[in-house]
């Protein structure tokens, strides 16, 4: 059974840092391309960031863009995303996602890790 | 930055069809993706590649394309189908993924 397991969220001051985790088990993790996408509350899903099987490729949405890392460690079967320099905005669940290869769609989630940027 | 456009809210009566539509200039060049989120729980695929539907999404759920408009067809809504839906495709590099701002589906 595919099983992804976000951990790492919690509740942050505003400028402060978080580290996201997301544990896959049940694929072979190496294969699959991943991304994490966030919901604030009572709004819509926002994708984050993506990153390629190997690790070799890696976008940002605009919004996040010199304050996220994402990267990946395929030996541990795990993503991760770094959050620096957080922002009340940044507040919502994060997700983290794996993008089939075979239709580009996100066939799976975890789900999710609420985020709460607040002095 | 690129969007995709989604009618906030679409109401049908049970045994009706809902439509639920998407807009974005690079839906000609990009496949749209449709999930379905209910309260509380992850989003799940429900039409990839514009119109194919992924094993175990009932047949009532169907995808089509034209121009820069996808439509997600429920055929004979049920109770259980409320939820929110979202397109998601990419902008016209392929590069940066977008979703939609989701549609709220009431079954009256």
């Amino acid at each position: 059974e595919v099983q992804l397991v976000e951990s790492g969220g919690g509740l942050v001051q505003p400028g402060g840092s978080l580290r996201l985790s997301c544990a896959a088990s049940g694929f072979t993790f190496s294969s699959y391309e991943m991304n994490w996408v966030r919901q604030a509350p009572g709004k819509g899903l926002e994708w984050v960031s993506y990153i390629s099987s190997s690790g070799s490729t890696i976008y940002y949405a605009d919004s996040v863009k010199g304050r996220f890392t994402i990267s990946r460690d395929n030996a541990k079967n795990s993503l991760y995303l770094q959050m620096n320099s957080l922002r009340a905005e940044d507040t919502a669940v994060y997700y983290c996602a794996s993008r089939s290869g075979s239709h580009g769609g996100f066939d799976y989630w975890g789900q999710g890790t609420l985020v709460t940027v607040s002095s | 930055s690129y969007e995709l456009t989604q009618p906030p809210s679409v109401s049908v009566s049970p045994g009706q069809t809902a439509r639920i539509t998407c807009s974005g200039d690079a839906l000609p060049k990009q496949y749209a993706y449709w999930y379905q989120q209910k309260p509380g729980q992850a989003p799940v695929l429900v039409i990839y590649k514009d119109s194919e539907r992924p094993s175990g999404i009932p047949e009532r759920f169907s995808g089509s394309s034209s121009g820069t408009t996808v439509t997600l067809t429920i055929s004979g809504v049920q109770a259980e189908d409320e939820a929110d839906y979202y397109c998601q495709s990419a902008d016209s590099s392929g590069t940066y993924t977008v979703f939609g701002g989701g549609t709220k589906l009431t079954v009256l």
